[in-house]
């Protein structure tokens, strides 16, 4: 049963438009949500987070909206930058402190 | 050095060999975590440290064997490993089960590891 779900394996979007990457979680005792950003031959960088009470967090170019009704996160990369071109995994964050993550989306920022 | 460091970067390893990942962090945390991450699939969760005390052991074949002599450093010891055992190996370091708030976990490079 996988808890944090990305159900885009991929994304292209043009240079200088908005990336948006998606996730659904099951488990509503995440408290956390976090977005990590991976580059080949790299670990996971840590992005974003945001606290369960909170339906906005902003930092620059990046921002993640959560919806807790429909149990849906989502990072907004506005503008997108070729540079951005990376995984992005989201991962949910319990009472454990422990990180589920999903299976990750593959953002491409095409020139 | 500075964030966390994992050796090797790569390592090719036959069934009946026996080696060893090392993970080392330099951010003064106190839990490190090891994950697996095979293609097209979520980062695994293996095992935890918490002040050096494993916390957590996500059903992992005993072909694995975690140590962590102290809170800086982690090991993964690896015997009689299985060809589906290849797999991108991350190492993580966090502040620990004991603060507050997100426990933002930050990664090393990972060790490609093929098993022939």
């Amino acid at each position: 049963d996988q808890q944090v779900k990305q159900n885009s394996p991929s994304l292209s979007v043009q240079e200088g438009r908005i990336s948006i990457l998606n996730c659904d979680y099951t488990n509503s005792m995440f408290d956390y949500f976090l977005w990590y950003k991976k580059y080949p031959a790299e670990g996971p960088t840590f992005l974003i987070s945001i606290s369960s009470i909170k339906d906005k967090n902003e930092d620059g170019r990046f921002t993640v909206f959560l919806n807790k009704s429909a149990k849906h996160l989502s990072l907004h990369i506005v503008p997108s930058q070729p540079g951005d071109s990376a995984v992005y995994f989201c991962a949910g964050s319990g009472s454990a402190r422990q990180l589920t993550f999903g299976s990750g989306t593959q953002l491409t920022v095409l020139p | 050095e500075t964030g966390v460091t994992q050796t090797p970067r790569h390592l090719v390893m036959g069934m009946t060999n026996k080696k060893s990942l090392k993970c080392e962090q330099h951010l003064g945390h106190n839990a490190m975590y090891w994950y697996k991450q095979s293609a097209k699939k979520p980062l695994e969760l293996m095992f935890v440290y918490n002040f050096k005390e494993q916390t957590e052991n996500n059903s992992v074949p005993s072909r694995f064997s975690p140590e962590c002599p102290n809170s800086s450093h982690l090991f993964l010891h690896l015997h009689t490993l299985q060809p589906e055992d290849s797999a991108l190996y991350l190492c993580a370091s966090s502040q620990g089960a004991r603060g507050r708030g997100a426990d933002t976990q930050y990664f090393g490079p990972g060790t490609r590891l093929t098993v022939l």
